[in-house]
């Protein structure tokens, strides 16, 4: 398919330990973004890119939280020493403007993180 | 502070009553507004933008219609599969790229 894939799915983590999320944006998506979705609750913001740049972190929580997208495609967000207060579904969101942030997002299926 | 509100928290229709889902927003440098259905353990998946007031857009039995202060997404005849979160989001700032979604209205349409 064309869409934004993530993955994993699912994910169950132990308190303290790492994890990683993987997005793969549609093909030739020049913006990227990562949200932070609780039950019940609108996606927030976490961090944006255009291309490779990260433009924008200004919603990632706190230093545990890290995003990258060396190449300008898939990205990764990363979640060290995990917490229970960061359960929530990560969305990853594609957009094709070029020059600018914004336009139309569309968004992958996201990844349901638990942490015991 | 950005901020946008979205009315009802939920709403439950019997198939074919009309009715609004509204959205205020207060934002400095409104670049667009964005409406999206989300579906249980699904991303959202976009419905309209809408860049100025007066806009309105139409797809099937939604219309969304934009304002100074807030957007209305108006569901004419809903059915069954209708039944979903919808949630506005507005872009907002100097370089267009921070996006504030509102909570979602839960829509249940009973056949």
């Amino acid at each position: 398919g064309a869409g934004v894939s993530q993955s994993p799915r699912y994910k169950v983590a132990k308190r303290g330990q790492d994890v990683a999320l993987r997005c793969d944006p549609i093909s030739g998506h020049v913006s990227l973004f990562w949200y932070q979705q609780a039950l019940g609750q609108g996606p927030e913001f976490l961090t944006y890119f255009q291309n490779e740049a990260q433009l924008d972190k200004s919603g990632l929580p706190s230093d545990r939280f890290f995003a990258e997208r060396p190449e300008g495609s898939v990205s990764t967000l990363k979640i060290q020493r995990t917490q229970q207060e960061d359960s929530a579904v990560y969305l990853c969101a594609s957009s094709s403007p070029v020059g600018g942030g914004g336009g139309e997002q569309y968004f992958g299926p996201g990844t349901r993180l638990t942490v015991t | 502070e950005d901020q946008v509100t979205q009315s009802p928290e939920a709403l439950r229709l019997q198939e074919g009553e009309s009715s609004s889902l509204n959205c205020s927003y207060t934002v400095s440098g409104l670049r667009g507004l964005f409406w999206y259905r989300q579906d249980p353990g699904k991303g959202p998946e976009f419905l309209f933008t809408l860049y100025s007031a007066g806009e309105e857009k139409e797809k099937e039995r939604l219309k969304a219609t934009l304002t100074k202060k807030e957007s209305f997404l108006h569901i004419t005849a809903p059915k069954p599969e209708d039944s979903a979160t919808y949630l506005c989001a507005v872009q907002a700032g100097r370089a267009g790229n921070q996006f504030y979604f509102g909570t979602g209205t839960s829509l249940t349409v009973i056949p």
